[in-house]
Order: structure tokens, then C-alpha cells, then sequence
């Protein structure tokens, strides 16, 4: 069982520069999500998707965009990157979505970005 | 906005002893759930505990709820080294507009030593 996978692990960006961290989920789960771990200040949601062609804002979306055009990936792409958005970025998925969602999310073992 | 507070920030124990962690949070919640992560992976789904829940077991865990202090306790019993992890609390509450949305708070930094 693969379970979440996150690619790439680790990636090094000068500020300006675009990237896309990508997220495939072989569970079938409605509900996926992108989080941002920071040291002193836990998860942060960015966005999340409730199914295929839905997708919302969470916490903190500036600066990131995401889409859903399959059940199965969930891509993140930062736009043009800022060392602030220097992080370790984990991608969740939940098998209920819309709007009962209150299930437990399963983790990617995350990307960690370093912007210069 | 951080919905769960966990106390303490650091919790450092001898291995055989018990840990006990606590969340506090603010608004009504579906429920409440415990995550591990250990160092450098991702997070791991340990239990969830439903608002109308007190109690509940898994294995070593156990997980109280105290809906009318708006808070829980994780308890961990006879630790062992493999134990060490951070331990995060995560609400899930309605957000509006039909939908729920789960929130992380800061977690605690649990170290057993052998």
C-alpha cells in the first residue's frame, strides 16, 4: 500500500522561481489537503479539495494554487517563491468528503522547500 | 487560527513512566483527534474521540474528553524509547456553509529516555 506520495522530498528554489509539489493518493478518499509545518506554529492548512474539480482556500492559500483534476492527485504550485514559503509542506488525504468530513487524514511524508 | 492548544510544549520522561499531554481548545467541536510524528516523517493518526465520547482506549493510549472544560488529555502508559515523537491534537468543528474543517494546534515534543 503506497498510501500518500509526496515528490519531491527536498528542493532548493531561488526567490522568484515557480515549482509544483506533487501529491497522488492510491486510497480512493474524496477529501485532500495541503499543510504547511513550520517550527512554533504547527499545521496550517493551504488548500483542499473536496473531490475531483473542487478545490478551496485554507488558512494561508497566498502564493500557492491548486487543482484537482483527477480522484487521485492533488498538486501544489507555488507561483513565485518567497523565502517565506521556506517549509515542510505535507499533503493529507481523508476518504469522506464534502461536507461531513471528519474523518482522520492520512499523511505524505512530506517536502521540505528551502527558498534563497 | 489555532483551534487546539497542547500543554505541555515539551515533556521529557524516563522510560517505564507515564506521559500525559492535554489540549485545550475554543469553540464546539465534532471531535478530536491525537496524531504522532516522529522526526523528520509524517504524521500518524493515533485516535479520535467523538464530542459525545469520554473515553476511549487504544492499546497503551488513552484519550479523555471534557467537553464542558473544552478539553482533552492524551495519556500514554509504560512509555519506551520509541515513544519519542511529537504529539499533535487536531479539532474538528463546523466552519460554515455545510462543511467541517479539522485543525491542527502546536503540538507537544515527547522525549523518553532509555
Amino acid at each position: 500500500n503506497a498510501g500518500v506520495t509526496q515528490t519531491p522530498k527536498f528542493q532548493v528554489l531561488k526567490t522568484g522561481q515557480s515549482m509544483t509539489l506533487q501529491c497522488a493518493q492510491d486510497m480512493n478518499h474524496e477529501y485532500m489537503s495541503w499543510y504547511r509545518q513550520d517550527p512554533g506554529m504547527g499545521l496550517r492548512l493551504i488548500h483542499y479539495s473536496v473531490g475531483a474539480g473542487i478545490t478551496d482556500q485554507g488558512e494561508v492559500p497566498n502564493g500557492y494554487n491548486v487543482s484537482r483534476s483527477t480522484t487521485e492527485d492533488f498538486p501544489l504550485r507555488l507561483l513565485s517563491a518567497a523565502p517565506s514559503q521556506t517549509s515542510v509542506y505535507f499533503c493529507a488525504s481523508s476518504y469522506r468528503g464534502g461536507a461531513s468530513n471528519t474523518g482522520e487524514l492520512f499523511f505524505g511524508e512530506g517536502s521540505r522547500l528551502t527558498v534563497l | 487560527s489555532q483551534q487546539g492548544e497542547e500543554d505541555p510544549q515539551a515533556l521529557s520522561i524516563q522510560e517505564g513512566e507515564n506521559a500525559t499531554m492535554n489540549c485545550s481548545y475554543k469553540t464546539s467541536i465534532n471531535n478530536l483527534q491525537w496524531y504522532r510524528q516522529n522526526s523528520g516523517r509524517g504524521l500518524v493518526h493515533l485516535i479520535l474521540i467523538r464530542s459525545n465520547e469520554r473515553e476511549k482506549h487504544s492499546g497503551r493510549l488513552r484519550v479523555t474528553l471534557d467537553t464542558s472544560k473544552k478539553s482533552s488529555s492524551l495519556l500514554i502508559t509504560a512509555s519506551r524509547a520509541a515513544d519519542t515523537a511529537s504529539y499533535f491534537c487536531a479539532t474538528v468543528a463546523y466552519s460554515g456553509a455545510g462543511s467541517y474543517q479539522l485543525t491542527f494546534g502546536k503540538g507537544t515534543k515527547l522525549s523518553v529516555i532509555p
